[in-house]
């Protein structure tokens, strides 16, 4: 039972490029959710998927997309990589809405 | 906006000391709210949640609610050095899926 994993741990990229950062869950939970954390700006909604087949915007959606490929499987794509996007991204999943999240363990991302 | 404040620290308390963090919440409408401890370089963990005014106690963690003042606590007895990370509180809006989280405190315990 592994919780939530994601993949890539680190990724560098240069301003411009694509990529698509991995989360999946076996815990059989019905939302999902991404964030991201800066310095000083704590932990802040990128976007979200309450349950199979609805994502919604968070707090800081400009820049990103995500797709749920189903219940397990969350991913978040950036098209067009900034410097602004250098970050640590978490993935976090909970059974229901406004219930516990448990979190995985982060992608470090730097867009040079 | 909805918002969550916490006071970034660090709070620094002696081993054994009670450390105590704060959290405010503007949202009257949350119903539920948590306690989650992020050690440097890694991911938040639970630590509590609590739904009901008034104290709910785990171990050596206690965490206190007063809606009507809108602010919740989270008491750490007998404070060890393994304590030592950021806590982050978050509340849930009333009529949304999301969490709010604030920016979290940093507490050191000193040994």
């Amino acid at each position: 039972n592994a919780g939530v994993t994601q993949t890539p741990k680190f990724q560098v990229l240069k301003t411009g490029q694509s990529m698509t950062l991995q989360c999946a869950q076996d815990m059989n939970h019905n939302s999902m959710y991404w964030y991201r954390q800066d310095p000083g700006m704590g932990l802040r909604l990128i976007y979200y998927s309450a349950s199979e087949g609805t994502t919604d915007k968070g707090e800081v959606p400009n820049g990103y997309n995500v797709s749920r490929l189903n219940k397990r499987e969350f991913s978040l794509r950036l098209e067009s990589a900034a410097p602004s996007q250098t970050s640590v991204y978490f993935c976090a999943s909970s059974e229901l809405p406004q219930e516990t999240q448990y979190f995985g363990p982060g992608t470090r991302l730097l867009v040079l | 906006q909805k918002e969550v404040e916490q006071n970034s620290g660090p709070l620094s308390v002696p081993e054994g000391a009670i450390a105590s963090l704060n959290c405010t919440y503007s949202d009257r409408g949350s119903q539920s709210f948590f306690w989650y401890r992020q050690y440097s370089g890694k991911s938040p963990e639970l630590i509590m949640f609590i739904y009901s005014n008034g104290d709910k106690e785990d171990g050596r963690f206690t965490a206190q609610l007063n809606k009507a003042s809108q602010y919740v606590s989270l008491l750490i007895r007998d404070s060890q050095p393994s304590d030592s990370a950021t806590y982050l509180c978050a509340v849930p809006p009333s009529g949304t899926y999301k969490y709010i989280f604030g920016t979290g405190t940093r507490l050191k315990v000193l040994a």
